[in-house]
C-alpha cells in the first residue's frame, strides 16, 4: 500500500521557537495533504488542507499564521509551528491523497513536546 | 460533512467476533463510508471503506443497510493486538476529500 512518512517523529524545542514537521508521500503523489493534532486521550483534529502549488485552506480556529503549511511539490508538505508556545505540545498527523482515490493514507505522526 | 456517533469503548475477549456500529443519519447521497484504526502514538491506519451492501476484505467486514443511516463494522475472531481506537468517517472524497473523525470507539481485546 501507499506509505506517508514524517519526519521528524518526535521533536522537543524551547517556548518561542519554530519548529518544521514534512510530511512526504513515498511512493505516489499527492494531490491534497492534510493536517491533524490529536491531544492525550482525543480524537484526531483537521487543522488545514494543503494542495500542491496552492495556499493551504484552514479549519475555523486554526491561526494560519501560526501554522504555517507550505505543499511545495506533488510528494512534500510542511507544517511549520511558529513560536511554539506549551499548549502547542501535541501529536501532529499528516495525511495523503492520490487523486481521486477515495482513500487517504496517514504518517506515523510527529510528537512535539515545548518546554 | 456527516457526523456521526459510535460507542466510546467496546469491551471483548480474544476469539470473539465484534461488531461495531456508527450511527451517520444524514450521510449525503456522495458520501462513502471509511473505518479506520489507530493505535496509540501512530497515525490511523485505513481498515475498509464502502458505499452500500457489505464489504469484505483481508481483516474485516463492513454491512451497510439499504438507507445507509448507519454501518457495521465486523471484525472476526479478535486478538489481543486489535485493541485499538476504532473510527468511523463518511465523506465525498470528491468534494476535497476532508474527513472529520468523531470520538471513536476505544475497543480492548482481552485474554
Amino acid at each position: 500500500g501507499a506509505v506517508v512518512s514524517q519526519h521528524p517523529s518526535w521533536v522537543i524545542c524551547k517556548s518561542g521557537t519554530s519548529v518544521k514537521i514534512e510530511c512526504r508521500s513515498l511512493d505516489f503523489q499527492a494531490t491534497t495533504m492534510f493536517w491533524y493534532r490529536q491531544f492525550p486521550k482525543q480524537s484526531l483534529m483537521l487543522m488545514a488542507t494543503s494542495n500542491e502549488g496552492s495556499k493551504a485552506t484552514y479549519e475555523q480556529g486554526v491561526e494560519k499564521d501560526k501554522f504555517l503549511i507550505n505543499h511545495a511539490s506533488l510528494t512534500l508538505s510542511t507544517l511549520t509551528v511558529t513560536s511554539a508556545h506549551p499548549e502547542d505540545s501535541s501529536f501532529y498527523i499528516c495525511s495523503a491523497r492520490a487523486g481521486s482515490y477515495n482513500e487517504q493514507f496517514f504518517g506515523p505522526g510527529t510528537r512535539l513536546t515545548v518546554l | 460533512l456527516a457526523k456521526t456517533t459510535q460507542p466510546i469503548s467496546m469491551d471483548s475477549y480474544e476469539g470473539q467476533e465484534v461488531n461495531i456500529t456508527c450511527s451517520h443519519n444524514n450521510i449525503a447521497t456522495n458520501d462513502y463510508i471509511t473505518w479506520y484504526q489507530q493505535f496509540p502514538s501512530q497515525g490511523p491506519r485505513f481498515i475498509i471503506q464502502g458505499y452500500k451492501t457489505k464489504v469484505t476484505n483481508e481483516v474485516a467486514s463492513l454491512f451497510i443497510p439499504a438507507d445507509r443511516k448507519s454501518s457495521t463494522l465486523s471484525l472476526p475472531r479478535v486478538s489481543l493486538s486489535d485493541t485499538a481506537v476504532y473510527y468511523c468517517l463518511v465523506g465525498d472524497y470528491n468534494q476535497g476529500g476532508k474527513l472529520i473523525f468523531g470520538q471513536g470507539t476505544e475497543l480492548s481485546v482481552k485474554p
